[in-house]
């Protein structure tokens, strides 16, 4: 039982580059999502995925896409990448966005991304 | 913008002793967790308190809840090296499950 798992580890990419992050989970949970970590500033939600199917633009959502590939997958594509989107991603999981579920999350180790 | 704001933002005690640090918020909430980040890795979830909740244990963790003071505390007793990590508070303030995190109490335990 892996949890969640993203690729890759790290990447470097050059300014303007395009890439696509990978996550995939194996809880069978509903919804999932995508971070950024930057020193000092905790995670900040990119996009999410509250069940498959539907997606909606987080709290930093410009630069980047996403797509909900099937239940278990949820990608994070940056189309031409920015100095400004050197981060730490992590993709995570719950059971789903419903109430009367605690939406306890559960993170991937992240991907290390330098945009130069 | 973040929900949660932790208090201090770095803490370093020896093993033995207790730890504690705070979590303040700014919007009504329908729950709180707190999750441990170890260097290099993702977050792991350690405890969920709700709001109609004012303490809440779990082997050596104790969280509290004051809701009308918008702010929450994490007390881990008698801390060990392998507690060192980063502790994050969660909040799910202005929609139901989206947590939105604080930036962080870096904890150093030392032998």
């Amino acid at each position: 039982n892996a949890g969640v798992t993203q690729t890759p580890k790290f990447q470097v990419l050059k300014t303007g580059q395009s890439m696509t992050l990978q996550c995939a989970q194996d809880m069978n949970h509903n919804s999932m999502y995508w971070y950024r970590q930057d020193p000092g500033m905790g995670l900040r939600l990119i996009y999410y995925s509250a069940s498959e199917g539907t997606t909606d633009k987080g709290e930093v959502p410009n630069g980047y896409n996403v797509s909900r590939l099937n239940k278990r997958e949820f990608s994070l594509r940056l189309e031409s990448a920015a100095p400004s989107q050197t981060s730490v991603y992590f993709c995570a999981s719950s059971e789903g966005l419903n109430r009367g579920w605690d939406n306890i999350q559960y993170f991937g180790a992240g991907t290390r991304l330098s945009v130069l | 913008s973040q929900q949660g704001e932790e208090d201090p933002q770095a803490l370093s005690i020896q093993e033995g002793e207790n730890a504690t640090m705070n979590c303040s918020y700014k919007t009504s909430i329908n729950n709180l967790q707190w999750y441990r980040q170890n260097s290099g890795r993702g977050l792991v979830h350690l405890i969920l308190i709700r709001s109609n909740e004012r303490e809440k244990h779990s082997g050596r963790l104790r969280v509290t809840l004051d809701t009308s003071k918008k702010s929450s505390s994490l007390l881990i007793t008698a801390s060990r090296a392998a507690d060192t990590a980063s502790y994050f508070c969660a909040t799910d303030g202005d929609s139901w499950g989206k947590l939105q995190f604080g930036a962080g109490t870096q904890v150093v335990v030392t032998p």
